[in-house]
């Protein structure tokens, strides 16, 4: 069994400051991990993932996350939001092999103000 | 590259309709997933299929029925519609690497569907 935990619903930055949106999960298996980002009335397009290589993982657009399996926790980060990151975000995991059981995490809303 | 098309994009069934909706990708990915996104919920997997004539359930199949008779198409319908079905539908595809490494999922640009 899997199960992905995105810890806050909603996060506010205002630009030029940090972003930290959590993620933790649970997985029988050493899991591949992802995040993906979805704006308003669009599909979901892919930020970055993790497959077993390295732990700290950089995608698109300056973000990245660290895979720590001690803390089962695949947080995202980014060291300076833009307007443009405004956005729904998804933590999502798989147990290798098994594409099929591709599990979403609820979304964390995350606004940047000016 | 189209990559994952979904049609329609929007529609508004009344209770008791019936539609289908259809996914294309051009990428000749194995795996084929439809989810529907519900407010606070993420996705949640209704049907899925590994390959050509094949389909499985996912987390919340009842009310839905799917079909893959080509490996580039897979169809989600709705015999029935009802109000609950309101929701944001997405379709994906993905591929597994060697060693067993899962690969993303591609999706759509999703259809909003209203029953009234």
């Amino acid at each position: 069994a899997q199960s992905v935990t995105q810890l806050d619903s909603h996060v506010s930055v205002s630009e030029g400051t940090p972003v930290l949106l959590r993620c933790n999960y649970s997985s029988s298996y050493s899991p591949s991990l992802f995040w993906y980002v979805q704006h308003p009335n669009k599909g979901l397009q892919l930020l970055l993932k993790y497959t077993s290589a390295a732990t700290l993982v950089k995608g698109i657009n300056g973000f990245e996350a660290e895979f720590k399996k001690s803390e089962t926790s695949f947080h995202l980060t980014k060291p300076s939001a833009h307007m443009s990151d405004a956005a729904e975000y998804f933590c999502v995991v798989s147990p290798p092999g098994s594409a099929r059981q591709l599990t979403f995490g609820s979304g964390t809303q995350l606004t940047v103000l000016p | 590259n189209a990559g994952v098309t979904q049609t329609p994009k929007f529609r508004v069934l009344k209770t008791g309709q019936s539609m289908t909706l259809l996914c294309a990708q051009d990428m000749n990915h194995e795996y084929m997933y439809w989810y529907r996104q519900d407010p606070g919920m993420g996705l949640r997997l209704i049907h899925y299929s590994v390959g050509e004539g094949t389909t499985a359930k996912g987390e919340v199949p009842d009310g839905y029925n799917v079909s893959r008779l080509k490996k580039q198409n897979f169809l989600l319908g709705l015999e029935s519609a009802a109000p609950s079905q309101t929701s944001v539908y997405f379709c994906a595809s993905s591929y597994i690497q060697g060693q067993g490494l899962n690969t993303e999922a591609f999706f759509g640009q999703g259809t909003r569907l209203t029953v009234v």
